[in-house]
């Protein structure tokens, strides 16, 4: 089983729309999630840190769910520029003593006019 | 605030070549990390410097890959000689704080090809 594991997709979605993407991670001391968007051929851009009460940035919503360890990301009035691959990464430093982030294989989202 | 910068953007040697690629980490960035990304893959972490020292190598592949930071500034990755399986992107990122949070900012990434 991966660490970090992600539905590839892809979510094709109208303009306007609210998806949400999933994203399991198998190390339950995990404390540190983040998610990152990927446009083709770029890098990986820090989209929001996810904080155990969840938070809120404009049309972007990210949650944590520790019993049943996975992290979500709700994105709302989809716009064409938000299509793109989303990475869920983690880390478990306080286990790991390790800084490094695991990725998962990300989420392609297309939005459609 | 300049991001983190790599060099080259691409690079395409043969099989038994040496490479190296460069990073340049955020100003004032004490963490610096490598990641690679082969085809089809997820990105997979190399190694991370804190200022000048390896605090972890746990994801350099084998002895092929020599990665450095001289000064505790910018960074080198060295891959000698190059098999075909180093092909991928090479990203850098580079972190302020190490604390919970250790938000990593990536920066465009060096595509390796190797004939």
């Amino acid at each position: 089983r991966k660490e970090v594991e992600q539905d590839p997709g892809p979510f094709n979605v109208p303009e306007g729309a609210t998806v949400a993407f999933n994203c399991t991670y198998s190390n339950s001391a995990s404390q540190s999630f983040f998610w990152y968007r990927q446009d083709c051929r770029k890098e990986p851009k820090l989209l929001m840190s996810v904080y155990s009460s969840g938070n809120e940035d404009g049309r972007f919503t990210a949650q944590l769910n520790r019993a049943s360890q996975y992290i979500s990301l709700l994105i709302r009035d989809s716009k064409l520029s938000d299509s793109a691959t989303y990475l869920c990464a983690v880390n478990a430093w306080e286990d790991t003593g390790r800084r490094a982030l695991t990725f998962g294989s990300g989420t392609r989202l297309q939005v459609q006019p | 605030e300049a991001g983190v910068t790599q060099f080259p953007s691409h690079s395409v040697i043969e099989k038994g070549q040496t490479v190296t690629l460069r990073c340049d980490p955020i100003s004032g960035h004490d963490n610096l990390y490598w990641y690679r990304r082969v085809m089809g893959k997820e990105i997979k972490f190399l190694l991370h410097f804190v200022k000048e020292s390896k605090q972890d190598e746990s994801g350099m592949p084998n002895n092929r890959f020599l990665a450095e930071r001289t000064g505790g500034t910018y960074s080198t990755l060295k891959v000698q000689p190059a098999e075909l399986e180093d092909s991928g992107v090479y990203f850098c990122a580079s972190s302020h704080y190490s604390g919970r949070s250790n938000e990593q900012f990536f920066g465009p990434g060096t595509r390796l090809t190797v004939l």
